[in-house]
């Protein structure tokens, strides 16, 4: 089941703030957020598990309500190095750490000077 | 720090012949993922193994097949290749006794076009 991400597109000047919503109509064991531009690999950004456990980029927060199963992301005080395609990847089940996650579709970010 | 790295980092092959693609997972990691990407499309997980195991199987077609060898590195093999499987593939790996065990560090990928 692909999560839904939210919103599709957003342009900020630099220094502004921005929110990326992850969301999934199944109970999820974990949520993966990557930032990828164009051409490159996805760059590792965080991870929040059920339970609370979380770990990541110094520089980015996120957070995991399991009861609506949804994420979030929070891009705060925007640099331009933040520009990319930013998608979230879940997990459903721990079948014991080797899972493939099923991404969303991707919520393309632009930071102007 | 060591990063995956991914061989070929381009291919080109003609309709219905093979391909071999290579990952080599970041050292110490023991668990490989493959992700097909096409063009504006959000990665799409094709296979998985642990301990040259298959661990999780996604949307491979069964005309790929992949394995991890006893270095940990992985082969993913493409015959009767398809225009439709030109994309971009990365591997992805990590470390499964860590705390956070699903971490995964992709690779710089292969793009593979098919004329």
């Amino acid at each position: 089941q692909q999560p839904v991400q939210s919103p599709q597109a957003v342009i900020l000047r630099e220094g502004e703030d921005a929110v990326i919503n992850c969301s999934s109509s199944k109970a999820l064991y974990s949520v993966h957020w990557y930032r990828q531009k164009h051409g490159e690999a996805p760059v590792f950004l965080m991870i929040l598990l059920k339970g609370g456990e979380q770990k990541g980029h110094e520089k980015i927060s996120a957070s995991f309500n399991e009861k609506k199963q949804q994420s979030s992301l929070y891009l705060t005080a925007s640099q331009l190095s933040y520009s990319g395609t930013y998608f979230c990847g879940t997990e459903m089940y721990s079948g014991g750490g080797a899972d493939g996650l099923t991404f969303g579709k991707g919520t393309h970010l632009i930071i102007q000077p | 720090a060591a990063g995956v790295i991914q061989s070929p980092r381009h291919l080109i092959k003609e309709k219905r012949e093979t391909a071999t693609l290579k990952c080599y997972p970041i050292p110490r990691h023991d668990t490989v993922y493959w992700y097909q990407q096409g063009p504006g499309q959000d990665p799409q997980f094709l296979i998985s193994f642990y301990e040259k195991m298959q661990s999780d199987k996604g949307s491979i077609p069964d005309r790929f097949s992949a394995q991890q060898f006893s270095d940990y590195h992985s082969e993913l093999n493409m015959s009767s290749l398809e225009l439709g499987d030109s994309a971009l593939y990365f591997c992805a790996s990590s470390l499964r006794t860590s705390v956070m065990h699903n971490e995964q560090f992709f690779g710089p990928g292969t793009r593979l076009t098919v004329l």
